[in-house]
């Protein structure tokens, strides 16, 4: 039973351009949450989604992040217009409804040159 | 809103020695309680949890006991090895609205020396 992917690993971007980071969560899991970890610090949580539905974005920044989750097919969250204060590990999450815990993937590590 | 405040790192300990790591939290309601550990280039893994009070988790040698009265779940392991070397992240999880989230300690290093 393969854990919670992300792809890809690591992501190198210049500023101004776009950052699509992808998440696939366990088998048998609808529900999926986007964590940011700056560089020392704690995970912070960006949004909670099921399939077509976004539950919880209070953490999202207002504007450039925007996030996912189709019928078929991985999360994405998508940061458009990066900025160097965008670097940072991106983690996905997921796990079955009625349950407290998620599962983490691998992350993301996204650099802003 | 909810918080987690975890003890400052990096603690370093010599192998076999006992391990504290305090973690107190800030909530409105009644949380579940989690530890996540994290290795080098790793995401995190769930080392153990506790649902109510007084509850204990316990798992790999590690447990913490959920105490509302002064709010911790302090992480302990009795004797530890090179390879508990990590960040361990305390954490929370926030029920309100229908979300699940976490709330997360910044995390706290450990290393552990021969």
């Amino acid at each position: 039973n393969a854990g919670v992917m992300q792809n890809p690993r690591h992501l190198v971007r210049r500023r101004g351009q776009e950052a699509r980071l992808r998440c696939s969560p366990m088998k048998g899991h609808s529900h999926v949450y986007w964590y940011r970890q700056l560089p020392e610090e704690g995970l912070k949580f960006m949004v909670y989604l099921q399939k077509e539905n976004i539950i919880d974005e209070s953490g999202m920044p207002k504007e450039r992040f925007s996030a996912e989750f189709p019928k078929e097919g991985p999360s994405i969250l998508r940061i458009q217009q990066v900025v160097r204060g965008d670097s940072a590990a991106y983690f996905c999450a997921s796990g079955p409804g009625g349950s407290e815990t998620q599962y983490f993937g691998p992350g993301t590590r996204l650099l802003v040159l | 809103g909810d918080s987690v405040t975890q003890m400052e790192g990096p603690v370093t300990l010599s192998e076999e020695a006992f391990l504290t790591i305090n973690c107190t939290y800030t909530a409105t309601g009644y949380p579940s309680l989690f530890w996540y550990v994290q290795y080098p280039g790793e995401g995190l893994q769930l080392l153990l949890k506790a649902t109510k009070a007084d509850d204990k988790g316990s798992n790999k040698g590690f447990e913490a006991t959920y105490r509302k009265e002064t709010t911790s779940f302090h992480l302990e392991k009795g004797s530890v090895q090179v390879s508990d070397s990590a960040v361990y992240f305390c954490a929370l999880s926030d029920l309100t609205g229908g979300g699940n989230k976490l709330t997360f300690g910044t995390g706290t290093q450990l290393k552990v020396e021969l």
